[in-house]
């Protein structure tokens, strides 16, 4: 069954400091991967997206993702964080097809530290 | 600019009241999708649409159920509603196959 999994519920960091957020999937083909950010009383915006070639993706708001297929993982980095980007992030797999479902991860809670 | 338009950003009804939840979409996409948001939980599927008049389950369905008339309208509708249907509602639609999904602002519906 596809999935995705988000280990990390609630994560803290300072500001400037480096950010990693986790993501792996499961998944029967190759899998068409996003993450989205969700500030709060929002929908969701697209951060980055990839479907296929260079493993390192770059997005929005200087956000950047790398798809390793070895290990299934999809994790979102930024080197440094601002206070705005205190948000929630999903990371989400497909539609494979036309009549496909998205399915998400259960979410990243980032705060940042003063 | 893309975009989706939910009817209402905060709903508050009583048990046991009908509830529709409408969602629009001006980018003449085919699929359309309700999800339910809930701490913890991440973004749950309650149904999703691929064309006019069609509809397939999601992984939430009980409860629910949608229409969908024309293209650009996805209805969400709650025939009896129970205070664990409180959540956040998120309505998205994409174009087709490995396309991102655009969201609407979510509509939290408070059931009391």
């Amino acid at each position: 069954a596809q999935s995705v999994t988000q280990p990390d519920i609630h994560i803290t960091v300072s500001e400037g400091a480096s950010l990693e957020l986790r993501c792996n999937y499961s998944y029967g083909a190759t899998p068409y991967l996003f993450w989205y950010v969700q500030s709060p009383g929002q929908g969701l915006q697209l951060l980055l997206k990839y479907f296929s070639g260079d493993t390192l993706v770059q997005g929005i708001k200087g956000f950047e993702a790398e798809f390793k297929r070895s290990q299934s993982s999809f994790n979102l980095r930024k080197p440094s964080v601002h206070w705005s980007d205190a948000a929630e992030y999903f990371c989400a797999v497909g539609p494979y097809s036309s009549a496909s479902k998205i399915i998400f991860g259960s979410g990243t809670r980032l705060s940042i530290r003063p | 600019d893309v975009k989706v338009t939910q009817s209402s950003r905060y709903l508050v009804k009583r048990t046991g009241e009908k509830v529709f939840l409408e969602c629009v979409q001006d980018m003449d996409h085919e699929n359309m999708f309700w999800y339910r948001q809930d701490p913890g939980l991440g973004l749950r599927l309650i149904y999703f649409s691929y064309d006019v008049k069609m509809k397939e389950k999601g992984d939430i369905p009980e409860g629910y159920s949608v229409s969908r008339e024309k293209k650009e309208r996805f209805s969400l509708i709650l025939e009896s509603t129970s205070t664990n249907q409180t959540s956040m509602y998120l309505c998205a639609s994409t174009t087709g196959v490995n396309t991102e999904a655009f969201f609407g602002q979510g509509t939290r519906l408070t059931v009391v």
